[in-house]
C-alpha cells in the first residue's frame, strides 16, 4: 500500500522554508526520500532508519517517527535547483520499497 | 561505471503485441526493482527481486512477467499489451542493506505507448 504524501504541491519563492509529509498505515522500517526532476529519473536523497534520527543534505533534513508511521522532509532557504518532484519511499517487510504519489515543488524567483 | 541501463528508452506497441524491457546494472547489486510512473500516480511497484533466482510481486503486477536468471539483468516482460499500460517504466538497482550504502540507483527509463 503506498504511503500519502502531503501536500501534493507547493510553490515558493527563492529563499522560503518547505516541509513534506509522509504517512504510511503500515509499519515502516526505514523511509527513503528522492527528488525527481522533470524528464529525469530520481535521485535518491537521503535514508532514515527506526529510532527517530534526522538527516540532512545540504539545506535539506528529515525526520522519522516509527511510532506515528511518519516521515516530514524539510527544506530551509530553498533554492531554484530545489524545484522538482519529491517522493518517500517506504521499506514494506524489510525488502519491498513502496512510493508515494510525490510532491510537486516550485521555486520561482 | 554505466550505473543501471534500460532499453529501448522509447517503444510504441500496437494492443496485443508482447514485448520485454531490458534492464542491465553493473554494481553488483542484489536488489532490483520494475516501477511504471503515471501523472498523479507517483512510482507504483510492478515487481522485484532480492538476488538470482528470487522474484516477488509488487502492488501492479498484473501483465507483466519478470525473471532473474543473473545478479545484472532483470527483464520485464508484458505479455499481451494494452492501453493502460501506456506509461514511464523505471528499473532501479541497490545493494543489500548492510553492504553498503542502501539507496535505490534508477535507470533513465522507456517510455511507452501502446495503441
Amino acid at each position: 500500500q503506498q504511503p500519502v504524501q502531503s501536500p501534493q504541491a507547493v510553490i515558493l519563492r527563492e529563499g522560503e522554508d518547505a516541509v513534506i509529509n509522509c504517512s504510511s498505515s503500515k509499519a515502516l522500517y526505514s523511509v527513503h526520500w528522492y527528488r525527481q526532476k522533470h524528464g529525469e529519473a530520481p535521485i535518491f536523497l537521503m535514508i532514515l532508519l527506526k529510532g527517530g534520527e534526522q538527516k540532512g543534505h545540504d539545506k535539506i533534513s528529515a525526520s522519522f517517527n516509527e511510532k506515528k508511521q511518519q516521515s516530514s522532509l524539510y527544506l530551509t532557504a530553498s533554492q531554484l535547483s530545489y524545484s522538482g518532484t519529491y517522493f518517500c519511499g517506504t521499506v514494506q517487510g524489510a525488502q519491498k520499497l513502496v512510493f508515494g504519489q510525490g510532491t510537486r515543488l516550485t521555486i520561482n524567483p | 561505471n554505466a550505473g543501471v541501463t534500460q532499453t529501448p528508452k522509447f517503444q510504441v506497441l500496437k494492443t496485443g503485441q508482447s514485448m520485454t524491457l531490458q534492464c542491465a546494472q553493473d554494481m553488483n547489486h542484489e536488489y532490483m526493482s520494475w516501477y511504471r510512473q503515471d501523472p498523479g500516480m507517483g512510482l507504483r511497484l510492478i515487481h522485484y527481486s532480492v538476488g538470482a533466482g528470487i522474484t516477488d510481486q509488487g502492488e501492479v503486477p498484473n501483465g507483466y512477467n519478470v525473471s532473474r536468471s543473473t545478479t545484472e539483468d532483470f527483464p520485464l516482460r508484458l505479455l499481451s499489451a494494452a492501453p493502460s499500460q501506456t506509461s514511464v517504466y523505471f528499473c532501479a538497482s541497490s545493494p543489500q542493506p548492510g553492504q553498503g550504502p542502501w539507496s535505490y540507483t534508477f535507470g533513465s527509463g522507456t517510455r511507452l505507448t501502446v495503441v
